[in-house]
């Protein structure tokens, strides 16, 4: 069975930065890319890029591409998200998600990690 | 890239056949047939529906069915259950591995 886990929840001050992995598990990791969304507080979800896990290439939203990088470690069949400068709007429970094998379709997802930017 | 136009309620009784809605542009639901929807219940992971407009993953019910037209992609449940109950949301491709999901529609089952 496909699991994606995800690290445990972060609270973090204006300004800093957080990094949330996502181990896969039970599937060829470098096969398929990693997608991460978001979810705001009584918000919709929001697909916020993509890596793909055999060549590292990515692509990002524009309203975070200065401050967001996706990377992964094949190794370990981790992938990571780094959001930087961190503001409030930021606060939100984000989701790795893998796409399928036809590399459109986002099918397994992580169980969320709650990152809070609080003073 | 804005998000796709879901209608943020909609309510059915058990057994009863509701149906939500999920408006893009031509550069997204209307250019690809790629059309996933997901139920979320809140502190769970999504969970896949349908894919690629009309596809049903293996496991998910077959009161389950989604289908296309223009830049308009719905999602059909019949036979309305009380597990049912939960937020649904559209996610199209939208060309060069990016993708846009819909503000969600909540779903109560009266």
């Amino acid at each position: 069975q496909v699991q994606l886990v995800q690290s445990g929840a972060e609270v973090k001050k204006p300004g800093a930065s957080v990094r949330v992995s996502c181990k896969a598990s039970d599937y060829t990791f470098i096969n398929y890319g990693i997608s991460w969304v978001r979810q705001a507080p009584g918000q919709g979800l929001e697909w916020m890029g993509w890596i793909d896990t055999y060549n590292g290439n990515r692509n990002y939203i524009e309203k975070v591409q200065d401050r967001v990088t996706m990377t992964t470690d094949t190794s370990t069949s981790t992938a990571y998200m780094e959001l930087r400068s961190l503001r409030s709007e930021d606060t939100a429970v984000y989701y790795c998600a893998r796409v399928d094998s036809s590399g459109y379709t986002v099918d397994y997802w992580g169980q969320g990690t709650l990152v809070t930017v609080s003073s | 890239q804005s998000a796709l136009t879901q209608v943020a309620s909609v309510s059915g009784s058990p057994g009863q056949s509701i149906t939500i809605s999920c408006t893009g542009t031509s550069s997204d639901v209307g250019s690809y047939n790629l059309v996933s929807w997901y139920q979320h219940h809140p502190g769970k992971a999504p969970k896949l529906m349908i894919y690629e407009g009309s596809k049903r993953p293996s496991g998910v019910s077959n009161r389950f069915s989604g289908s296309k037209s223009g830049k308009t992609a719905s999602l059909t449940i019949s036979g309305l259950q009380a597990e049912d109950e939960a937020d649904y949301y559209c996610c199209s491709y939208a060309g060069r591995s990016t993708w846009v999901f819909g503000g969600g529609t909540k779903l109560t089952v009266l």
